[in-house]
């Protein structure tokens, strides 16, 4: 089975504060995505990456940015964290092209930032 | 812009009816994904529909997709207890796109014994 591990469950950080959320998948996908969820509006893209050193901006990209320097690890980083990036964070992985199989989620994190 | 539309976003039903959720979505795919979310979870993935009225079905619940339409349909038949969850339908942004999914804002049920 495919396994996407994200570092932390839960995180409380404060406003202006650097963060990084770490996400390792153990399949060799090559496809990894960071996304938040928020109640009513869904999951929604922040980044994402299919190959190492290769990023491409969601649909939120603005607040985050993202490095990729080995295969099976994707990090986001909130570069300045403010209030409203309070959120759950979804990491996803997948094969390139794949287009017969689903993504692969890890847990989440839920971020606070106070 | 593509969107995704799910409804109802809340669902409560009793448990042993039978219930559908929709999921509508605005631009040409033939490639929809169902996940289910518990509480406090991630995201478990139940169906992958591939083409124009795939139909799959595992347990209580059975998904359809009409690209015509662009509509695919989760039904729950006789709804049990475990069946309470938050269900998402996700569509592949298409080709080339290095396989990102739009999701719909997902349809939270809760089935009352």
């Amino acid at each position: 089975d495919v396994k996407v591990t994200q570092s932390s469950r839960y995180l409380v950080k404060r406003t202006g504060e650097k963060v990084f959320l770490e996400c390792v998948q153990d399949m060799d996908h090559e496809n990894m995505f960071w996304y938040r969820q928020d109640p009513g509006l869904g999951l929604r893209l922040i980044y994402f990456s299919y190959d190492v050193k290769m990023k491409e901006k969601g649909d939120i990209p603005e607040g985050y940015s993202v490095s990729r320097e080995k295969k099976e690890r994707f990090s986001l980083i909130l570069e300045s964290a403010s209030t409203n990036q309070t959120s759950m964070y979804l990491c996803a992985s997948s094969l390139f092209e794949s287009f017969n199989q689903p993504q692969h989620f890890g847990d989440g994190t839920r971020l606070s930032i106070l | 812009e593509l969107k995704v539309e799910q409804n109802p976003l809340f669902l409560s039903m009793q448990e042993g009816k039978n219930y559908t959720i929709y999921c509508n979505y605005s631009t040409t795919s033939d490639r929809l994904y169902w996940y289910r979310q518990d509480p406090g979870k991630s995201l478990e993935s139940l169906f992958v529909l591939l083409s124009n009225g795939a139909v799959k079905q595992e347990g209580r619940l059975m998904a359809s997709l009409d690209t015509k339409a662009r509509l695919s349909t989760l039904h729950i038949t006789a709804a049990v207890h475990d069946l309470s969850a938050t269900y998402f339908c996700a569509v592949d942004k298409g080709w080339n796109t290095g396989n990102q999914f739009y999701f719909g804002t997902g349809t939270s049920l809760t089935v009352i014994p």
